[in-house]
């Protein structure tokens, strides 16, 4: 069963407005959601993640909100920029028991953003 | 090293030969993971290391796939008599716990492609 799910298998944008990359989880032990970047022939690269007692955390043009009650977080990215073009990973764990800091992630957004 | 490789980069088999794939993790990390990402699917969990053990090895699709990590580094990861469904991007991560937000650095993965 897919415990994290991307349901956005693409996403075109124009350079200079937002994007957004919506991941929705299943598994309510999850506490702990990070974003990661992927270039192709490249492995993935963290952005940026959010632990599950926040609701929003910041990093420069980049923004992750967690909603909780509905199982869902969103990565808003401000301004887009060519550079910005990859696929994005959500992933998620759960922190102690057998977890050994295992990533669920989901099947990837591919985001072009374009000049 | 400064990141973490993995060879050969890309690998052409046919079906039913045996395959070795390595991961040269970042030096002092003890921590080792293996994903793999088929055709249009996230990363899915193989298989963890910590030192030389592998506590979890629950994400190995059947005992055609093996792993060993020697030395709390090299991890090579065989698949014998594979199939055409082992066809996927095979990606090793080594951690370290110290740095926060899992600290997962990826190497640039394996191509397979079982004909």
């Amino acid at each position: 069963d897919q415990q994290v799910k991307q349901n956005s298998p693409s996403l075109s944008v124009q350079e200079g407005r937002i994007s957004i990359l919506n991941c929705d989880y299943t598994n309510s032990m999850f506490d702990y959601f990070l974003w990661y970047k992927k270039y192709p022939a490249e492995g993935p690269t963290f952005l940026i993640s959010i632990s599950s007692i926040k609701d929003k955390n910041e990093d420069g043009r980049f923004t992750v909100f967690l909603n909780k009650s509905a199982k869902h977080l969103s990565l808003h990215i401000v301004p887009s920029q060519p550079g910005d073009s990859a696929v994005y990973f959500c992933a998620a764990s759960s922190a102690g028991g057998t977890s050994y800091g295992k990533l669920t992630f989901g099947q990837g957004t591919i985001l072009t953003v374009h000049p | 090293g400064a990141g973490v490789s993995q060879s050969p980069s890309n690998k052409v088999t046919e079906k039913g030969k045996d395959v070795e794939l390595r991961c040269d993790p970042i030096s002092g990390h003890t921590a080792l993971y293996w994903y793999r990402q088929s055709l249009g699917q996230g990363l899915e969990f193989l298989i963890y290391f910590q030192g030389n053990s592998a506590p979890d090895k629950s994400g190995l699709p059947s005992d055609r796939f093996s792993a060993e990590r020697t030395g709390g580094s090299v991890s090579t990861l065989t698949i014998q008599r594979t199939q055409q469904e082992d066809s996927a991007v095979y990606l090793c991560a080594s951690v370290n716990w110290g740095m926060g937000d899992y600290g997962y650095t990826f190497g640039s993965g394996t191509r397979l492609t079982v004909v």
